[in-house]
């Protein structure tokens, strides 16, 4: 049973398409992340819920959004990619205190 | 402001002998100390952490990391690298102010050669 999965692994676009990508958690953590890691393997947090209430929001684009539906599930939209866009974008989830579980990773490649 | 700094891109060790790996911190108030490897194409996977208790903290495969407050530093070790160990190793700490917000390193690439 996967504890963080991701949907879809690998994702190729054009620029200026819209594309999402999901993640789902199944255990029963409050807080969710998603991170960026660049071709330099910096990781970098974009924005973390907890029970679907945004927390963090860093300085990302307004074509980046993040939805909630429910604290198991957070997806992330990107409107009008762009090339500088490409680069693996992991989700994370957490309770207050421990340690972080990552998915698997979703390598987003803009062409 | 709070961080972590892995000061070594790169660390190149023999296979059966010791490793280490280097972290410090920079946190206000005690510190929430984690390691992560990352292999390729794989998400990180959590080692260890430190919260509170012993200084000497293990992990899995083998793994340990200590702690110390003296010199803000939290070094992952282990006495017997294998081949296997090679991959990526992030540092992280969590934000004392902000508790949902961790800091990772720049990761350091281990490479264990045989």
């Amino acid at each position: 049973d996967t504890a963080v999965s991701q949907t879809p692994k690998y994702l190729v676009t054009q620029m200026g398409n819209d594309k999402s990508i999901k993640c789902e958690q199944n255990l029963g953590h409050d807080t969710m992340y998603w991170y960026k890691q660049d071709s330099k393997k910096f990781l970098k947090i974009m924005f973390s819920y907890n029970n679907k209430e945004l927390i963090i929001n860093e300085t990302v684009p307004n074509r980046f959004s993040p939805k909630s539906p429910d604290k198991a599930h957070l997806n992330l939209h990107i409107n009008s990619l762009e090339l500088g866009d490409s680069a693996v974008y992991f989700c994370a989830s957490t309770r207050q205190g421990s340690e972080a579980f990552f998915g698997q990773g979703t390598r987003l490649t803009v062409v | 402001a709070q961080s972590v700094a892995q000061p070594e891109d790169q660390v190149n060790v023999a296979e059966g002998n010791p490793l280490t790996v280097k972290c410090t911190y920079s946190v206000s108030g005690n510190p929430y100390l984690f390691w992560y490897v990352q292999y390729p194409n794989r998400g990180l996977q959590f080692l260890l952490k430190y919260i509170t208790g012993d200084n000497l903290v293990k992990g899995s495969y083998g793994f340990e990391a200590e702690f110390n407050k003296s010199q803000t530093s939290f070094h992952l070790k282990k006495p017997s690298a294998l081949v296997s160990d090679s991959a990526l190793y992030f540092c992280a700490v969590r934000d004392t102010a902000n508790f949902n917000k961790f800091y990772f390193g720049s990761g350091t690439k281990l490479n264990v050669k045989p």
